[in-house]
């Protein structure tokens, strides 16, 4: 079975530009789930969709980050303008509908540096 | 929010020892894991563990839901187990809606 694919691996960036990453969840999963890692932290829930739904943003900066997930499978996040904070690894995840409260999966994540 | 806390931060072990590491959380949960983050960044399932006992070859796992608590015992540590180990837990957020909440992680360093 698939894991969860992200690209780009890597992305450097100046601040001021704007960036997107992509990610495809496991298949069948309808929960997909977008996190900021800052180096030494734990992973922060950036944004969480079920199908193409919006279940929760309220982490989410909406003034220059944004998501989307249009037919419910795949999904981007974007940054415009990018900021040195947000320098990090940004992950994303898979899981069934969070009803059943099933596990969850990630993918290898995208390191994004600001510079 | 649901806080998730992690103990200890740093731990250093000689090769096989062994470890246990603490999560405890301040809420209700319907979720928790065990992920071991990788040097490449990966996050790796270790357990998936609302309640009980769970083991997997040298590592094991035991939640106790009701007194909010789980354990990740790591017994006979090698080199490869170096990393930094996340507890996350699936609790009500300030939106009242759920979502998986991380710790900050016990970073591991096993020393040959």
């Amino acid at each position: 079975e698939a894991g969860v694919a992200q690209s780009p691996r890597y992305k450097i960036i100046e601040k001021r530009q704007s960036v997107a990453f992509w990610c495809n969840p496991i298949s069948g999963h309808a929960t997909l789930y977008w996190y900021q890692q800052i180096l030494g932290q734990g992973p922060k829930l950036l944004i969480q969709f079920q199908n193409n739904g919006v279940v929760d943003d309220s982490q989410l900066p909406k003034d220059r980050f944004s998501a989307e997930r249009l037919k419910g499978v795949d999904s981007t996040l974007k940054i415009q303008p990018a900021k040195l904070e947000d320098s990090a690894v940004y992950l994303c995840a898979s899981s069934q509908p969070t009803g059943f409260a099933t596990e969850a999966f990630f993918g290898q994540g995208t390191r994004l540096t600001v510079v | 929010g649901i806080q998730v806390e992690q103990s200890p931060p740093d731990l250093i072990l000689q090769e096989g020892a062994n470890s246990t590491l603490r999560c405890n959380f301040s809420d209700s949960v319907n979720n928790l894991q065990w992920f071991h983050q990788n040097p490449w960044g990966q996050l790796i399932n270790l357990f998936y563990i609302p309640s009980g006992t769970k083991q997997n070859g040298r590592l094991s796992a035991t939640t106790v839901a009701t007194e909010r608590y789980s354990l990740l015992y790591i017994s006979s540590s090698q080199t490869t187990d170096s990393g930094v180990y996340f507890c996350a837990v699936r609790g009500f957020m300030d939106t009242g809606r759920r979502a998986l909440t991380f710790g900050s992680g016990t970073r591991l360093q096993v020393q040959p």
